[in-house]
């Protein structure tokens, strides 16, 4: 079956990058996203980036989709506090399948 | 701009005893899910539903679950006779068509305590 694994914790200095990476296994994915949930809160769409894609910039936000190794990143420039949460990768072809979360805590 | 709304946001429950999670899905859209976070672990899709039926539902999604559509606007999840292990956020999310993946829009989630 499908699978997207995501380390699950990642710290970062305020106003650096953060790099939170994410393999799967479904090469049938038509689409990937980044979700983004806050503490007691539902699940926000960051962005998502269609298979045919190698890279998505969004502000401060870029997707990069290595489909070959079946590797997606997402990369945060300027890092806030705000930007405190779990980032879960997913992959659908016809249901989203989710990683396990990435935990980013913001060091001051 | 337009959300899915989902009640309650917390339920204590003994076990055994029958929950139902309501959903307010987004007024145009056609598609409508479920999905379910066990505490630390993760996002489970649980079960779609589309034209009044469901269109696909996982091994989590047994007997002892349903959904329905009651009206032109609630999405309901019933938990019939609730167990420990179905502790968890429920959410409920809808899209306005299957093929447009990329637009599925979540609930805050319902937090379910089975005690």
């Amino acid at each position: 079956g499908e699978d997207v694994e995501q380390s699950l914790f990642l710290s970062v200095r305020e106003g650096d990058s953060s790099v939170i990476n994410c393999t799967y296994t479904d090469s049938s994915s038509t689409y990937l996203y980044w979700y983004k949930q806050e503490p007691g809160a539902g699940l926000q769409l960051l962005t998502y980036i269609f298979s045919n894609m190698d890279m998505k910039q969004d502000q401060r936000l870029t997707v990069l989709l290595n489909k070959k190794d079946k590797h997606l990143s997402l990369r945060i420039a300027d890092t806030q506090t705000g930007d405190s949460a779990i980032y879960f990768c997913a992959e659908s072809y016809e249901k989203l399948t989710f990683g396990t979360g990435t935990r980013l805590t913001i060091i001051p | 701009e337009p959300e899915v709304t989902q009640t309650p946001s917390h339920q204590v429950t003994q076990m055994g005893q029958e929950v139902i999670l309501r959903c307010v899905p987004i007024s145009n859209h056609l598609y409508f899910y479920w999905y379910r976070q066990i505490l630390g672990q993760k996002v489970e899709f649980l079960v779609s539903f589309y034209n009044n039926e469901i269109s696909e539902k996982s091994e989590i999604f047994d007997d002892q679950f349903s959904v329905e559509r009651p009206d032109g606007s609630n999405f309901t999840l019933k938990i019939r006779s609730t167990k420990l292990e179905d502790s968890a956020m429920y959410f409920c999310a809808s899209s306005p068509d299957r093929s447009w993946q990329y637009t599925i829009y979540f609930g805050e989630g319902s937090w379910l305590t089975v005690v």
